[in-house]
Protein backbone atom coordinates (compact mmCIF):
# COMPACT_ATOMS: atom_id res chain seq x y z
CA UNK A 1 0.00 0.00 0.00
CA UNK A 2 1.43 3.44 -0.70
CA UNK A 3 -1.04 5.05 2.05
CA UNK A 4 -1.05 8.44 1.45
CA UNK A 5 -0.13 10.47 -1.83
CA UNK A 6 0.64 13.47 -2.82
CA UNK A 7 0.97 15.84 -6.38
CA UNK A 8 3.08 17.56 -6.80
CA UNK A 9 5.83 17.42 -4.16
CA UNK A 10 6.99 21.27 -4.87
CA UNK A 11 5.58 24.10 -6.71
CA UNK A 12 6.49 27.77 -7.24
CA UNK A 13 3.29 30.43 -8.10
CA UNK A 14 3.56 33.61 -8.86
CA UNK A 15 0.81 35.89 -7.29
CA UNK A 16 -2.55 36.11 -8.23
CA UNK A 17 -2.09 32.09 -10.19
CA UNK A 18 -3.97 29.21 -9.49
CA UNK A 19 -3.39 25.66 -8.74
CA UNK A 20 -5.01 22.41 -7.35
CA UNK A 21 -3.06 19.79 -4.68
CA UNK A 22 -3.95 16.50 -5.21
CA UNK A 23 -4.26 14.13 -2.60
CA UNK A 24 -5.48 10.17 -2.50
CA UNK A 25 -5.34 7.13 -0.02
CA UNK A 26 -5.17 3.60 -0.79
CA UNK A 27 -6.68 3.07 2.86
CA UNK A 28 -10.31 2.55 2.53
CA UNK A 29 -10.52 5.67 4.76
CA UNK A 30 -13.80 7.67 5.14
CA UNK A 31 -11.98 10.86 6.16
CA UNK A 32 -9.60 12.97 5.29
CA UNK A 33 -7.81 16.50 5.87
CA UNK A 34 -5.76 19.41 4.72
CA UNK A 35 -3.39 20.76 6.90
CA UNK A 36 -0.31 23.54 6.75
CA UNK A 37 2.54 23.96 8.58
CA UNK A 38 4.59 26.78 9.33
CA UNK A 39 7.62 28.05 11.08
CA UNK A 40 7.04 28.32 14.64
CA UNK A 41 3.15 27.39 14.57
CA UNK A 42 3.27 23.68 14.43
CA UNK A 43 -0.16 22.36 11.53
CA UNK A 44 -3.06 24.05 11.62
CA UNK A 45 -6.38 22.23 9.79
CA UNK A 46 -7.64 23.98 6.68
CA UNK A 47 -10.57 22.03 5.55
CA UNK A 48 -11.73 18.62 6.53
CA UNK A 49 -13.98 15.46 4.62
CA UNK A 50 -15.61 12.97 7.04
CA UNK A 51 -16.97 11.19 4.61
CA UNK A 52 -17.37 11.65 0.23
CA UNK A 53 -19.57 14.30 -0.62
CA UNK A 54 -19.01 16.45 2.35
CA UNK A 55 -16.47 19.12 3.30
CA UNK A 56 -15.78 21.28 6.26
CA UNK A 57 -13.79 24.39 7.32
CA UNK A 58 -11.20 24.27 9.92
CA UNK A 59 -9.35 26.88 11.13
CA UNK A 60 -7.49 28.82 8.44
CA UNK A 61 -10.09 27.84 5.18
CA UNK A 62 -9.86 31.39 3.93
CA UNK A 63 -8.36 31.52 0.07
CA UNK A 64 -8.94 27.89 -0.25
CA UNK A 65 -11.40 25.29 -1.45
CA UNK A 66 -11.51 21.65 -1.23
CA UNK A 67 -13.59 18.73 -3.38
CA UNK A 68 -13.88 15.24 -2.03
CA UNK A 69 -14.05 13.49 -5.50
CA UNK A 70 -14.48 10.11 -4.70
CA UNK A 71 -13.58 8.07 -1.58
CA UNK A 72 -9.72 8.21 -2.24
CA UNK A 73 -9.11 11.62 -3.20
CA UNK A 74 -9.44 15.21 -1.33
CA UNK A 75 -7.96 17.95 -3.58
CA UNK A 76 -7.28 21.68 -2.62
CA UNK A 77 -7.43 24.69 -4.74
CA UNK A 78 -5.90 28.15 -3.95
CA UNK A 79 -8.02 30.13 -6.73
CA UNK A 80 -5.51 33.41 -6.59
CA UNK A 81 -2.37 32.11 -4.52
CA UNK A 82 -0.92 35.47 -2.28
CA UNK A 83 2.90 34.91 -0.59
CA UNK A 84 0.78 34.20 2.85
CA UNK A 85 -0.39 30.77 1.21
CA UNK A 86 3.77 30.09 0.95
CA UNK A 87 3.62 26.96 3.18
CA UNK A 88 4.23 22.82 3.38
CA UNK A 89 0.90 21.63 2.69
CA UNK A 90 0.10 18.01 4.09
CA UNK A 91 -2.82 15.96 3.28
CA UNK A 92 -4.30 13.46 5.83
CA UNK A 93 -6.87 10.52 6.11
CA UNK A 94 -8.35 8.53 9.51
CA UNK A 95 -9.95 5.59 9.38
CA UNK A 96 -13.61 6.56 10.67
CA UNK A 97 -15.97 9.29 10.85
CA UNK A 98 -13.66 11.61 12.72
CA UNK A 99 -13.61 10.03 16.11
CA UNK A 100 -11.66 11.36 19.08
CA UNK A 101 -9.53 8.50 19.21
CA UNK A 102 -8.51 8.19 15.90
CA UNK A 103 -5.30 8.36 14.56
CA UNK A 104 -4.42 10.56 11.63
CA UNK A 105 -1.93 8.59 8.62
CA UNK A 106 -0.04 11.68 6.98
CA UNK A 107 1.58 12.00 3.16
CA UNK A 108 4.98 13.42 2.30
CA UNK A 109 3.06 16.91 2.35
CA UNK A 110 3.66 19.33 -0.55
CA UNK A 111 5.98 22.54 -0.32
CA UNK A 112 4.43 25.81 -2.19
CA UNK A 113 6.33 29.37 -2.44
CA UNK A 114 3.98 31.67 -3.64
CA UNK A 115 6.33 34.98 -4.99
CA UNK B 1 -9.93 27.21 23.36
CA UNK B 2 -7.98 23.89 23.33
CA UNK B 3 -4.13 23.98 22.87
CA UNK B 4 -1.13 22.51 23.18
CA UNK B 5 2.13 23.63 24.60
CA UNK B 6 5.63 22.07 23.67
CA UNK B 7 9.27 23.38 24.91
CA UNK B 8 11.36 25.03 22.44
CA UNK B 9 13.80 23.01 20.31
CA UNK B 10 16.13 22.09 19.26
CA UNK B 11 16.69 19.35 22.03
CA UNK B 12 20.80 18.54 21.42
CA UNK B 13 21.39 15.15 23.01
CA UNK B 14 24.36 12.97 22.73
CA UNK B 15 23.63 9.27 21.83
CA UNK B 16 22.53 7.39 24.75
CA UNK B 17 21.08 10.80 27.11
CA UNK B 18 18.10 10.74 28.56
CA UNK B 19 14.88 12.18 26.56
CA UNK B 20 12.46 14.47 28.03
CA UNK B 21 10.13 16.69 25.76
CA UNK B 22 7.75 18.82 27.94
CA UNK B 23 4.09 19.05 26.60
CA UNK B 24 1.02 20.84 28.24
CA UNK B 25 -2.37 21.26 27.70
CA UNK B 26 -5.69 23.28 27.77
CA UNK B 27 -8.70 21.03 26.78
CA UNK B 28 -12.75 21.16 27.83
CA UNK B 29 -13.82 18.06 28.27
CA UNK B 30 -11.73 14.61 27.63
CA UNK B 31 -9.23 14.76 25.04
CA UNK B 32 -7.23 12.07 23.45
CA UNK B 33 -3.31 12.87 23.41
CA UNK B 34 -0.94 12.03 20.75
CA UNK B 35 2.83 12.15 19.92
CA UNK B 36 3.86 12.18 15.94
CA UNK B 37 7.14 12.77 14.52
CA UNK B 38 8.81 13.91 11.13
CA UNK B 39 11.50 12.40 10.04
CA UNK B 40 13.41 14.87 7.84
CA UNK B 41 11.80 15.32 3.96
CA UNK B 42 8.85 12.98 5.84
CA UNK B 43 5.05 13.62 6.81
CA UNK B 44 4.42 13.10 10.42
CA UNK B 45 3.31 9.49 11.81
CA UNK B 46 1.90 8.63 14.74
CA UNK B 47 4.51 7.62 17.55
CA UNK B 48 2.07 6.99 20.61
CA UNK B 49 -1.13 7.91 21.89
CA UNK B 50 -3.15 7.56 24.93
CA UNK B 51 -6.82 7.82 25.09
CA UNK B 52 -7.73 8.28 29.12
CA UNK B 53 -6.44 9.79 31.95
CA UNK B 54 -3.49 7.83 33.73
CA UNK B 55 -2.53 5.79 30.08
CA UNK B 56 0.32 5.43 29.32
CA UNK B 57 1.39 5.37 25.38
CA UNK B 58 4.71 3.06 24.24
CA UNK B 59 6.68 2.78 20.95
CA UNK B 60 9.94 2.14 20.01
CA UNK B 61 11.38 2.83 23.40
CA UNK B 62 9.30 6.18 23.89
CA UNK B 63 6.74 6.65 26.74
CA UNK B 64 3.88 9.29 27.67
CA UNK B 65 1.72 9.57 30.82
CA UNK B 66 -1.60 11.19 30.11
CA UNK B 67 -1.93 13.06 33.74
CA UNK B 68 -4.73 15.12 34.32
CA UNK B 69 -3.85 16.70 37.28
CA UNK B 70 -1.03 18.31 35.61
CA UNK B 71 -2.73 18.43 32.23
CA UNK B 72 0.62 17.20 30.75
CA UNK B 73 1.72 14.30 28.58
CA UNK B 74 5.93 14.34 28.70
CA UNK B 75 7.48 12.43 25.91
CA UNK B 76 10.50 10.21 27.50
CA UNK B 77 12.93 7.57 26.21
CA UNK B 78 15.64 6.28 28.23
CA UNK B 79 18.71 6.04 25.56
CA UNK B 80 18.43 8.11 22.15
CA UNK B 81 19.87 7.31 19.13
CA UNK B 82 20.92 9.18 16.13
CA UNK B 83 18.11 7.55 14.33
CA UNK B 84 15.75 9.70 16.51
CA UNK B 85 16.61 12.74 15.25
CA UNK B 86 13.40 14.36 14.36
CA UNK B 87 11.14 16.95 15.19
CA UNK B 88 8.05 16.28 17.97
CA UNK B 89 4.49 17.17 17.73
CA UNK B 90 2.44 16.84 20.77
CA UNK B 91 -1.27 17.02 19.59
CA UNK B 92 -4.50 16.44 21.64
CA UNK B 93 -7.80 15.59 19.79
CA UNK B 94 -11.15 16.89 20.51
CA UNK B 95 -14.73 16.13 19.61
CA UNK B 96 -16.12 19.76 18.34
CA UNK B 97 -19.30 19.68 16.30
CA UNK B 98 -19.31 16.04 16.80
CA UNK B 99 -16.12 15.56 14.44
CA UNK B 100 -12.20 14.73 15.35
CA UNK B 101 -10.31 18.35 15.83
CA UNK B 102 -6.17 17.38 16.03
CA UNK B 103 -4.84 20.87 17.60
CA UNK B 104 -0.67 20.19 17.36
CA UNK B 105 1.57 21.92 19.53
CA UNK B 106 4.68 24.26 17.56
CA UNK B 107 7.22 20.85 17.34
CA UNK B 108 10.44 20.36 18.97
CA UNK B 109 13.10 19.36 17.24
CA UNK B 110 15.70 16.97 18.26
CA UNK B 111 19.01 16.53 17.18
CA UNK B 112 21.38 13.20 18.21
CA UNK B 113 24.52 12.83 17.55
CA UNK B 114 26.96 10.05 17.67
Amino acid sequence: NAGVTQTPKFQVLKTGQSMTLQCAQDMNHNSMYWYRQDPGMGLRLIYYSASEGTTDKGEVPNGYNVSRLNKREFSLRLESAAPSQTSVYFCASSMGQGGVQETQYFGPGTRLLVL
Amino acid sequence: GNSVTQMEGPVTLSEEAFLTINCTYTATGYPSLFWYVQYPGEGLQLLLKATKADDKGSNKGFEATYRKETTSFHLEKGSVQVSDSAVYFCALSAVNTGFQKLVFGTGTRLLVSP
